[in-house]
């Protein structure tokens, strides 16, 4: 089975705090991705990593930043936590071919 | 703007009838096409992916695709309560270089009444 874990279930920050999400996968998938999701915006693709040390921007990168420096771990940073970045934040990964992506149970962050 | 449509619902059916999701997208090249559900506070989770035009059928599930109509759906036999969650339809378009990126839809809440 695909295994996601991700670092908290549940996150408390406050403003200005460098906050630092990681993700692991257990199953050598080259694609790795961060989403945040909120009610009514549906899922928000923030960055992505094809690769070790390969990453592009998502539809929503500003605040944020990442780091893949192993193919099995893909970690979100927020630089200087803000209220508007309370979120549910969902990684996920998936293998090239059949394409399938694999959520990780997600990290409800709160930023106070 | 590639686009993935899905009627946000809430959709609502008794027990034991049959749930029918539907979903539109716009990018033509899109190539596969995912279910997901997400429980309320939780993470979505694959239930169904459809290549080929056609029916899948995966136990109570069946996905149809018909890319003629660009209409991806999900049918959901003999519902169960336990079935109540949103329902997350996601398209793979084609694209060359790095890592493709599923485009999802906002999804459609159902609540299957006892």
């Amino acid at each position: 089975d695909v295994k996601v874990t991700q670092s908290s279930r549940y996150l408390v920050k406050r403003t200005g705090e460098k906050v630092f999400l990681e993700c692991v996968q257990d199953m050598d998938h080259e694609n790795m991705f961060w989403y945040r999701q909120d009610p009514g915006l549906g899922l928000r693709l923030i960055y992505f990593s094809y690769d070790v040390k390969m990453k592009e921007k998502g539809d929503i990168p500003e605040g944020y930043s990442v780091s893949r420096e192993k193919k099995e771990r893909f970690s979100l940073i927020l630089e200087s936590a803000s209220t508007n970045q309370t979120s549910m934040y969902l990684c996920a990964s998936r293998v090239s071919d059949p394409y399938e992506q694999y959520f990780g149970p997600g990290t409800r962050l709160t930023v106070t | 703007q590639k686009e993935v449509e899905q009627n946000s619902g809430p959709l609502s059916v008794p027990e034991g009838a049959i749930a029918s999701l539907n979903c539109t997208y716009s990018d033509r090249g899109s190539q596969s096409f995912f279910w997901y559900r997400q429980y309320s506070g939780k993470s979505p989770e694959l239930i169904m992916f459809i290549y080929s035009n056609g029916d899948k059928e995966d136990g109570r599930f069946t996905a149809q695709l018909n890319k003629a109509s660009q209409y991806v759906s999900l049918l959901i036999r003999d519902s169960q309560p336990s079935d109540s969650a949103t329902y997350l339809c996601a398209a793979d378009p084609l694209s060359s270089g790095s890592a493709r990126q599923l485009t999802f839809g906002s999804g459609t809440q159902l609540t299957v009444l006892p």
